[in-house]
């Protein structure tokens, strides 16, 4: 079945320095990549769309500039949490979504990053 | 924005009983889906409803799309010690985005 590998899967940080986080496919291409941020015992929200080759669309709230997403090629985006500070702590997920379907139920998920900022 | 509210937000049964939760929305939408996430891990599909009025199973789960098309269940039967985790349903309008309900958190006593 379709892989999503998501690195590192936990990160410690010091207030002030930069996080960057991996979204990798695998085994098929995605032109689309999701991410989401999730807080101790809530839910999954949005953070933004990755569209590989333009800009990534960030959700209302969600500031483009702290969250820097990059989706350079079909089979990896990254999301770089700048200037990270303890309120940024939290597990943050991607999803993937191969070039063949536009549906969502074929979204793949990967398994996560914990992000701990000292 | 679009919400679902999901119920129970947590569970705390006894290994065999079965167990229901549900999902509604003020909104319809085309296509209701069930996923379960392991602690530490991204969440893993269950089941996908396509169709007011579906019922679909997959083992020992069954989840069915409501005819108004604003609500969903998923039941779980006989559950075993590994069935523990969050359940969540999510909608999705078409190409547009996921949304998430809040999670059902299940604690299993062996």
């Amino acid at each position: 079945g379709a892989v999503v590998s998501q690195h590192p899967s936990r990160v410690i940080c010091k207030s002030g320095t930069s996080v960057k986080i991996e979204c990798r496919s695998l085994d098929f291409q995605a032109t689309t990549m999701f991410w989401y941020r999730q807080f101790p015992k809530q839910s999954l929200m949005l953070m933004a769309t990755s569209n590989e080759g333009s800009k990534a669309t960030y959700e209302q709230g969600v500031e483009k500039d702290k969250f820097l997403i990059n989706h350079a090629s079909l089979t990896l985006s990254t999301l770089t949490v700048t200037s990270a500070h303890p309120e940024d702590s939290s597990f943050y997920i991607c999803s993937a979504r191969p070039t063949w379907t536009t549906s969502n139920e074929k979204l793949f998920f990967g398994s996560g990053t914990q992000l701990s900022v000292l | 924005g679009q919400q679902l509210n999901q119920s129970p937000q947590s569970m705390f049964i006894q290994e065999g009983e079965d167990v229901s939760m549900n999902c509604t929305s003020s909104s319809i939408f085309n296509t209701w889906l069930w996923y379960k996430q392991d602690p530490g891990e991204g969440p893993v599909l269950l089941i996908a409803l396509y169709k007011a009025g579906e019922l679909t199973s997959n083992g020992r789960l069954t989840a069915q799309f409501g005819i108004t098309r604003k609500d969903s269940f998923l039941n779980i039967s006989a559950s075993i010690p590994s069935d523990v985790g969050i359940y969540f349903c999510a909608v999705s309008r078409g190409a547009q985005k996921l949304v998430f309900g809040q999670g059902t958190r299940l604690t299993i006593n062996p």
